[in-house]
């Protein structure tokens, strides 16, 4: 089956470390993308890739950094410099950036100890 | 900036009774909106893109249909497992990479 999966499913950090969140699609698709959904906001993006060895900032890039070495991966790693870092995060990919629809993973939810 | 505006943000239904959710938006050059599904500790599984004011898909209980403002998502007869989040997004020329979320609004059906 295809799909986006994402890793863990929960994870805690305490303050001051890094952690890297894992996304892998197999849906062949090139451009992926992470968001951040908290309570009573919608989803915000993080950064965008739209193919390998290249990717973006989004509207909340700061205190986040990304890689994008494979196309089916697209790591998020979340620094000690994000203030706020305990949220629900979301993985994305689609066909390209022409602005079709975004097929989204489980989503890992991180908290901050 | 795109802008995507969703009400109620909560609504109660019994089971079979019909209603409607409302998603305004405003955006530079329309390319898509988007309505998705969220259950709780869940990502979004897509329902439905459309394109173009006066077009309309159906999928089960759910049809979507498109005006150049609005957008709305009918539920008819709903059934306890229809109750979710369900967000509405758009998608305009000025950045063709970039889906801009509204808030959601829940759905609680009632047995």
């Amino acid at each position: 089956d295809g799909g986006i999966t994402q890793s863990p499913k929960y994870l805690f950090r305490k303050e001051g470390q890094n952690v890297t969140l894992s996304c892998e699609q197999n849906l062949n698709h090139d451009a992926m993308y992470w968001y951040r959904q908290d309570p009573g906001q919608g989803l915000r993006l993080i950064y965008y890739s739209q193919i390998v060895n290249d990717f973006q900032k989004g509207d909340i890039a700061e205190g986040y950094s990304v890689s994008r070495e494979k196309k089916e991966s697209f790591p998020l790693t979340v620094t000690s410099a994000q203030k706020n870092p305990t949220a629900f995060y979301l993985c994305a990919s689609s066909l390209g950036l022409a602005g079709g629809e975004q097929f989204f993973g489980p989503g890992t939810r991180l908290t901050v100890l | 900036e795109d802008q995507v505006t969703q009400s109620p943000e909560a609504l109660r239904l019994q089971e079979g009774e019909s209603s409607s959710l409302n998603c305004s938006y405003t955006v530079s050059g329309l390319r898509g909106l988007f309505w998705y599904r969220q259950d709780p500790g869940k990502g979004p599984e897509f329902l439905f893109t459309l394109y173009s004011a006066g077009e309309e898909k159906e999928k089960e209980r759910l049809k979507a249909t498109l005006t150049k403002k609005e957008s709305f998502l009918h539920i008819t007869a709903p059934k306890p497992e229809d109750s979710a989040t369900y967000l509405c997004a758009v998608s305009g020329g000025g950045s063709n990479y970039k889906l801009t979320f509204g808030k959601g609004t829940l759905l609680t059906v009632n047995p």
